[in-house]
């Protein structure tokens, strides 16, 4: 079965500082990945997707995101955090239906972001 | 750009009845919907899948009488929360996708829906 993990509620950065927010997966097959985030009261905003090709993905407002098929990662980074980046953010899989896989996307638990000043 | 709205944003009603949320893709045609639900600081749930034209298939556990939906073009589907009870007040997002499975989904903004 298809899953995602986001193993932090929580991520603390100072402004200025590089970020990550943490994401693993679980998936038959080639995965496609997400990132979206999500501000209050908020639909989620797309910010990057890998589906094939170079591992390193670029995406809006900066960030970007690491696709390590060893690992079933794909973490995402910002070199220089914001405070208007404090949000929160969602990774999602989807994989090829099939071979246990629904072909819905399916989210994390989410990562709340706070940057501070 | 491809943009979905939703309306309205925020409802309020009372127990007992009928809300009907609707979602539009504003630049595109949206041969999916997606219909999900989400909790104070919690994931997104999906609810159901509709496609324009057909019935749409709800995930299990997602009564289909009680969250009735309906895609009937390419820019619009509807959910109607009929006969709705406190532990029905949710944030519901809908989401389109342009087509092929690995399109991403572009997400509405979301409605806050509060039952008394």
């Amino acid at each position: 079965a298809q899953s995602v993990a986001q193993p932090e509620d929580q991520v603390n950065v100072a402004e200025g500082n590089p970020l990550t927010v943490k994401c693993t997966y679980s998936v038959s097959g080639n995965p496609y990945l997400f990132w979206y985030v999500q501000y209050p009261n908020r639909g989620l905003q797309f910010l990057l997707k890998y589906i094939t090709g170079d591992n390193l993905v670029k995406g809006s407002y900066g960030f970007e995101a690491e696709f390590n098929k060893s690992q079933t990662s794909f973490h995402l980074k910002k070199p220089s955090a914001l405070v208007s980046d404090s949000a929160l953010y969602f990774c999602a899989v989807r994989g090829t239906a099939g071979s246990g896989n629904t072909g819905k996307l399916i989210f994390g638990q989410g990562t709340t972001l706070q940057v501070k000043p | 750009g491809a943009v979905v709205s939703q309306h309205p944003s925020r409802v309020i009603c009372k127990s007992g009845t009928s809300v009907k949320i609707e979602c539009r893709s504003l630049d595109f045609q949206a041969t999916t919907m997606f219909w999900y639900r989400q909790f104070p600081k919690q994931s997104l749930m999906l609810m159901a899948t509709s496609n324009e034209g057909s019935k749409a298939t709800y995930e299990q556990g997602v009564e289909k009488d009680k969250f009735l939906i309906n895609h009937a073009s390419l820019t619009l589907s509807t959910l109607t929360v009929t006969s709705a009870h406190p532990e029905d007040s949710s944030f519901y997002i809908c989401s389109a996708s342009k087509g092929a499975a690995y399109n991403e989904q572009f997400f509405g903004p979301g409605t806050r829906l509060t039952v008394l």
